[in-house]
């Protein structure tokens, strides 16, 4: 059974330094993809980024990049130069075969960030 | 960008009365999901829907839960009988395909309150 671990239920980082957000997973599958959502206070889920299995490149999107260690199955997000807005809860989710049954997000239990000014 | 749009935000109703969460997906998606979020605890999957069918249900997606497409736009969870603890947000997301490269979107989601 597929699984994701966040391990830090909250961090705090200084505005405009850098700060990883840990996610580790637990699949059989090869094939799979991980994803990144932001939570902000107003509840909304806001996708941020993902990384497929086969990407041998790690992702990026703006601000947000994705730390992919297939060997030792992490995909930790890098938020650089943070800003008071990135101030939210962030899941790490992973989805994955049997993609005949629709392909559902598994999602991590969640690290709430603080920005501090 | 288009959108998964929720409606209503907040949904207050008294325990065992029915209640319908509306969705209406991204317009060219084809695989629709709801998930609960319980005050506090992660994302929890309820139901894949495709092709006019359910392709994946959770355990909590027991007989009083069902899904509906009625229409071409719209996608709806119906709750019959509702308990105290089926409080939580409820989001609705839609992904154009089911493979894992491509992301699911989410709507804003209801927050459903169960006096």
């Amino acid at each position: 059974a597929q699984k994701i671990t966040q391990t830090q239920p909250g961090m705090f980082v200084q505005e405009k330094e850098a700060v990883t957000l840990d996610c580790t997973y637990d699949t059989s599958d090869q094939s799979y993809g991980l994803f990144w959502y932001k939570q902000p206070s107003s509840g909304e889920m806001i996708f941020l980024i993902y990384q497929g299995s086969y990407d041998e490149q790690n992702a990026t999107e703006g601000r947000y990049s994705l730390n992919f260690q297939k060997a030792r199955k992490s995909a930790n997000l890098v938020i650089s130069a943070s800003q008071l807005g990135d101030s939210a809860m962030y899941f790490c989710a992973m989805r994955g075969p049997p993609y005949n049954q629709g392909g559902k997000l598994i999602f991590g239990q969640g690290t709430e960030l603080s920005v501090k000014p | 960008e288009p959108e998964v749009t929720q409606t209503p935000s907040h949904q207050v109703t008294q325990m065992g009365q029915e209640v319908i969460l509306r969705c209406v997906p991204i317009s060219n998606h084809l695989y629709f999901y709801w998930y609960r979020q319980i005050l506090g605890q992660k994302v929890e999957f309820l139901v894949s829907f495709y092709n006019n069918e359910i392709s994946e249900k959770s355990e909590i997606f027991d007989d009083q839960f069902s899904v509906e497409r009625p229409d071409g736009s719209n996608f709806t969870l119906k709750i019959r009988s509702t308990k105290l603890e089926d409080s939580a947000m409820y989001f609705c997301a839609s992904s154009a395909g089911r493979r894992s490269n491509q992301p699911q979107h989410f709507g804003d989601g209801t927050r459903l309150s169960i006096l």
